[in-house]
């Protein structure tokens, strides 16, 4: 069965300091990957998604950056956090393409729970 | 108009009631459609999904889907306090990347 793994759960980071977040995917290949962010007491705001290898697309213009170095591995960057990037960090997969990919749900790692100091 | 609408809520049911959690998308060319839970402070977590006008039955969860009025709903029958949770509707389109659009939400408490 499918896994995803996402860490680490809970972070505390000074403002401009730099950020990692990972996210690995098991038990598919080719998956399309997601990166999103929700504030507290709001809704999930999709900030990146991969469709393979290299590709990004990037959904809102803001501190963030994200790659994709492997098959199964999402990763999400600053250089330098700002006040604004609190928050709670989802990752999610889904697979398939065309009208198989149209009913593929997204699957969602445990976040990780993102605190500027 | 936002592209996927719910009530923020709270709905408050008492336990063994039916518990009917409403959804509106405004895009026609909507194909999918899902319902997470999500536990304050968890991940979202998948319930639910429908493709086709009607109802789809799962336990006590039951997915309504009406496209001709853009409408979906999720009622969940003999509610019990750890139902207690949001509930976030989320519609993918047939278009580009296939883009999964989440609605902010409903908070349902479950009152035993």
């Amino acid at each position: 069965s499918q896994t995803i793994h996402q860490w680490p759960a809970t972070l505390v980071q000074p403002v401009g300091s730099p950020l990692s977040l990972e996210c690995t995917v098991e038990g598919t290949s080719n998956p399309n990957l997601y990166w999103y962010r929700q504030a507290a007491g709001r809704g999930l705001q999709l900030l990146f998604y991969s469709v393979g290898i290299g590709q990004i697309s990037s959904e809102v213009p803001q501190n963030l950056s994200a790659s994709r170095p492997q098959d199964r591995q999402f990763i999400l960057s600053s250089k330098k956090l700002l006040l604004s990037d609190s928050g709670f960090y989802l990752c999610a997969w889904t697979a398939g393409t065309g009208n198989r990919g149209l009913r593929q749900p997204q699957h969602f790692g445990d976040g990780t729970r993102l605190s500027i100091l | 108009q936002k592209e996927v609408e719910q009530n923020s809520g709270p709905l408050s049911v008492p336990e063994g009631a039916i518990a009917s959690l409403n959804c509106t998308y405004s895009d026609r060319g909507s194909q999918s459609f899902f319902w997470y839970r999500q536990y304050s402070g968890k991940s979202p977590e998948l319930i639910m999904f429908i493709y086709s006008n009607g109802d789809k039955e799962d336990g006590r969860f039951t997915a309504q889907l009406n496209k001709a009025s853009q409408y979906v709903s999720l009622l969940i029958r003999d509610s019990q306090p750890s139902d207690s949770a949001t509930y976030l509707c989320a519609v993918k389109k047939n278009t580009g990347f296939q883009k999964l659009v989440f609605g902010t939400g409903t908070r349902l408490l479950v009152s035993p």
